[in-house]
């Protein structure tokens, strides 16, 4: 039970934005929202995370809907270095990172 | 490079041997995990540690063994695996272990069991 929902495949074009959607209608109030990417032969890499509000690093920014029962990781201009299987993971406290399937981002030249 | 590294990055190994995987992390971070990742399916987190207490076992079999002898080191011994277990083997760490902290993967172990 990964506990949120992704789509299977994303495609997009490079140099535009790209926006990933998530759904955890189960979330508690202590959940936070990680995401995490990976590429092809590589461990999973940390794009962001944040609990209520919205957040932005310099990789991505995370946009957290005010029912806290979905999010959007927003790539502001994706590259091909950008394609990789993106996973939302919902996390709470003692415990570790429930993967899903992730959805796999199609960077198009 | 995420201040995570894990030792061998390959291995093969026989169903009667005894192996043992590192990893180990420069980041001060106090909380180590190991996840297996097979082909086509999910990472599956197998073991938490928290300052060198294991905090989470994720009805892993016998045949796995971790061990975190300190906050920097963290061990996988293998013995007598079965071809099935053959993975990605990844290690993370992070902060505390808890959600706000955010996890850092080392490259994995590819193991192969013949």
């Amino acid at each position: 039970d990964a506990k949120t929902t992704q789509p299977n495949s994303m495609e997009s074009n490079e140099e535009e934005p790209v926006h990933l959607p998530c759904n955890h209608s189960t979330i508690s109030g202590t959940d936070y929202i990680h995401w995490y990417r990976q590429l092809p032969s590589q461990g999973p890499e940390y794009v962001i995370h944040g609990l209520t509000s919205n957040v932005n690093n310099r990789m991505a920014s995370l946009a957290i809907a005010e029912d806290r029962k979905s999010s959007t990781l927003i790539l502001h201009r994706a590259t091909l270095r950008d394609a990789a299987v993106y996973y939302c993971i919902k996390r709470g406290g003692a415990d570790g990172l429930t993967f899903g399937k992730g959805t796999h981002l199609i960077i198009q030249p | 490079e995420t201040g995570v590294t894990q030792t061998p990055r390959h291995l093969v190994m026989g169903m009667t041997n005894k192996k043992s995987l590192k990893c180990e992390q420069h980041l001060g971070h106090n909380a180590m995990y190991w996840y297996k990742q097979s082909a086509k399916k999910p990472l599956e987190l197998m073991f938490v540690y928290s300052l060198e207490e294991r905090v989470e076992n994720n009805s892993v079999p016998s045949r796995f063994s971790p061990e975190c002898p300190n906050s920097s080191h963290l061990f996988l011994h293998l013995h007598t695996l079965q071809p099935e277990d053959s993975a990605l083997y990844l290690c993370a760490s992070s902060q505390g272990w808890r959600g706000v902290y955010e996890q850092y993967f080392g490259p994995g172990t590819r193991l192969t069991v013949t």
